[in-house]
């Protein structure tokens, strides 16, 4: 069975600093990497994806993929309290329309 | 919001009685899902659908039910709701990122259900 692990949380970081976001899958054949934020309450928002091994950035967000080490990542840089929320990983294989979520890691930001 | 709408948003239903939780897309997805989320349990599919007719069991399938009769619209039932069908219900669809790279999906804003 497909897994993909993430740290609950929650993810304490003061305002301005960098938040690392971690995740972890077992399929090897995995080929597509996403981020999805999500508001208490609210339904959860696609950030970010990465399918090359190597970093790709988007504003504050970076997400870096090491498809060796079955790790994908999300930093955030410069954290603001908006930016508290929950985040999932969800991973998809090659060909496939379905995708596997972590149970998501919830950030904190604190002023 | 990639055209998706859910309904109702919230409902509050007794043991035993049917529940059917519509999604309507307006651009023409070919793939659509049903998603439960429940504390500790994170997002897990239910069933999803592949076009007109055509859909297929998830994770969790045991006690629900699916019907796409025409491409906007996907139907979950409940047949005879519980309690432990209690839960935040999300829909989504999905959009090719082409070159063989995968798909995206996006949700809808969801249904709070509780089963009393």
């Amino acid at each position: 069975q497909k897994e993909v692990e993430q740290n609950s949380g929650p993810l304490s970081v003061p305002e301005g600093a960098i938040a690392s976001l971690n995740c972890t899958y077992s399929d090897r054949g995995s080929q597509s990497f996403f981020w999805y934020r999500q508001y208490s309450g609210k339904s959860p928002e696609l950030i970010m994806f990465i399918y090359s091994n190597g970093d790709k950035e988007d504003g504050r967000f970076t997400a870096q993929l090491n498809k060796a080490s079955q790790y994908v990542s999300l930093l955030i840089r410069d954290s603001q309290p908006s930016d508290s929320a929950t985040y999932l990983c969800a991973v998809s294989g090659a060909g496939s329309y379905q995708l596997t979520f972590g149970k998501g890691t919830k950030l904190s930001v604190i002023p | 919001d990639a055209g998706i709408t859910q309904s109702p948003r919230h409902k509050v239903t007794e043991t035993g009685t049917p529940v059917t939780l519509r999604c309507h897309q307006t651009e023409n997805h070919r793939y659509m899902y049903w998603y439960r989320q429940d504390p500790g349990h994170g997002l897990r599919l239910i069933h999803y659908s592949y076009g007109v007719k055509d859909t297929d069991k998830g994770e969790v399938s045991d006690g629900y039910s699916v019907s796409r009769s025409k491409t906007e619209d996907f139907l979950l039932t409940l047949e005879s709701a519980t309690s432990s069908q209690t839960s935040v219900y999300f829909c989504a669809i999905s959009e090719s990122l082409g070159q063989g790279n995968g798909n995206i999906q996006y949700f809808g804003a969801g249904t709070r259900l509780s089963v009393l």
